[in-house]
């Protein structure tokens, strides 16, 4: 059993440029959500899906876009990077229920 | 304002001690709080949910206590092990929302 998978692992862009990070997941969850990562800062939450075609925003939204066309897929795009979108982003999924939140292992973000 | 707080500083003790992680929070009224495990370079793990109408919860030498009147949780690790080395997460839900907020965590180092 997969889990929640993310890629790339590493990446580095130039600012201006856009990517997306992928993140699937095979537990069939209804929930999902990304977070980033930055010392001191603790996990703060960017956008969430409770179900396919619905999306909403999380506390720093700002520069990132989502999508939920599938249970299983909810990519993140940076729409034009900047150097303050350096950070470690978490995809995660749970049930319904809540209980129980699955990550992945993380995807390492450098903007120059 | 709102706030989750848990100590910054590494918490170092001797192996076979009992590690207490301090997690608390003002101006939320979570229904779960939560206690992840995360490694560095990895997710973050999770370990044990505590519900607001429940005063403590174990699971092998894992316990965890939530006050609702101090807005405080407790978690401890007894018989701590070098392997229990790793920073520890707290985070709160609220019961209308998914949404999971994250403490920034506390880092434990157990000497052999």
């Amino acid at each position: 059993n997969a889990g929640v998978t993310q890629t790339p692992k590493f990446q580095v862009l130039k600012t201006g440029q856009s990517m997306t990070l992928q993140c699937a997941q095979d537990m069939n969850h209804e929930y999902m959500s990304w977070y980033r990562q930055d010392p001191g800062m603790g996990l703060r939450l960017i956008h969430y899906s409770v179900g396919a075609g619905i999306t909403d925003q999380g506390e720093v939204p700002n520069g990132y876009n989502v999508s939920r066309s599938t249970t299983e897929d909810f990519p993140l795009r940076l729409l034009s990077a900047a150097p303050s979108q350096t950070s470690v982003y978490f995809c995660a999924s749970m049930t319904g229920e809540g209980n129980t939140i699955y990550f992945g292992e993380g995807s390492w973000l450098t903007v120059v | 304002s709102q706030k989750i707080e848990q100590n910054s500083e590494a918490l170092n003790i001797q192996e076979g001690k009992t590690a207490t992680l301090t997690c608390n929070y003002t101006n939320y009224s979570p229904a779960y709080l939560q206690w992840y495990r995360q490694d560095p370079g990895r997710g973050p793990v999770f370990l044990l949910l505590i519900r607001e109408n429940e005063k403590e919860k174990r699971k092998e030498r894992l316990k965890v206590t939530f006050d609702t009147t101090l807005k405080q949780s407790l978690f401890h690790i007894t018989a701590s092990q070098p392997a229990d080395s790793a920073t520890y997460l707290c985070a709160l839900r609220m019961d209308s929302s998914y949404k999971l907020i994250f403490g920034s965590g506390t880092r434990l180092l157990v000497r052999p």
